[in-house]
């Protein structure tokens, strides 16, 4: 079983509208948590990355929150642009060796 | 200038044949990667490479072969194509080996495995 869970699978929104993807992980123990963009045909890029001690961090319309006792993360996307359409992908990374577990991602579809 | 290069983009052949896609780094790290992502999207780890040793070879087959002329370069090698194949390959690269630098991983943009 996948150690991190994304959801929705995919979603699409309409230009201007915001949207929040979710990710649920049960790596243990926990260094910090990375959401990456996916831009179609290119690799992921690297949105924010969450610590233990940290409830919130924003890159621009990108807001992501972490709640460490429950294990979950959410990237929340302001006034969606045409741009925003993408795979994000939520990464954990295990404290002891460094692994990285990846999530299989959140398809975002934002339609004019 | 591009951080991480693959070439080709592209790559569609016939099952049964042997062929290898290069990736380059010009970030001076330490440790490069080979990801597989299928058609679900998943991402999944298959090589790394650390100051040219393997340092992770999870459960794929040994007809894939990294191989890392120096420190900057991890090329994939693959024998013997099959359909299952097919997906796209992402080469990455990270700073360190382990501790906070080693999530930090720039990709490449990808080259899309056709095996036909």
């Amino acid at each position: 079983k996948n150690q991190v869970e994304q959801s929705p699978q995919s979603l699409i929104i309409l230009e201007g509208k915001n949207c929040t993807l979710q990710c649920n992980y049960t790596v243990s123990p926990f260094s910090n948590l990375r959401w990456y963009k996916q831009d179609t045909g290119r690799g992921p890029v690297s949105l924010t990355i969450m610590t233990f001690s940290e409830n919130t961090k924003s890159n621009g319309r990108y807001t992501a929150t972490l709640d460490a006792d429950t294990k979950q993360s959410s990237l929340h996307i302001t006034a969606s642009q045409l741009s925003d359409s993408a795979s994000y992908i939520c990464v954990v990374t295990e404290a002891n060796d460094y692994k990285l577990s990846f999530g299989a991602g959140t398809t975002v579809t934002v339609r004019a | 200038d591009t951080a991480v290069s693959q070439t080709p983009k592209y790559l569609v052949t016939q099952m049964g044949n042997d062929k290898s896609i290069k990736c380059e780094q010009n970030l001076g790290h330490d440790t490069m990667y080979w990801y597989k992502q299928d058609s679900k999207k998943f991402l999944k780890i298959m090589f790394s490479y650390n100051n040219k040793e393997l340092i992770i070879n999870e459960t794929v087959p040994n007809r894939f072969s990294p191989k890392s002329p120096d420190k900057a370069h991890l090329n994939l090698h693959i024998n013997s194509l099959e359909l299952g194949d097919s997906a796209v390959y992402f080469c990455a690269s990270s700073q360190d080996q382990v501790g906070p630098g080693a999530n930090v991983l720039t990709f490449g943009a990808g080259s899309r495995l056709t095996v036909l």
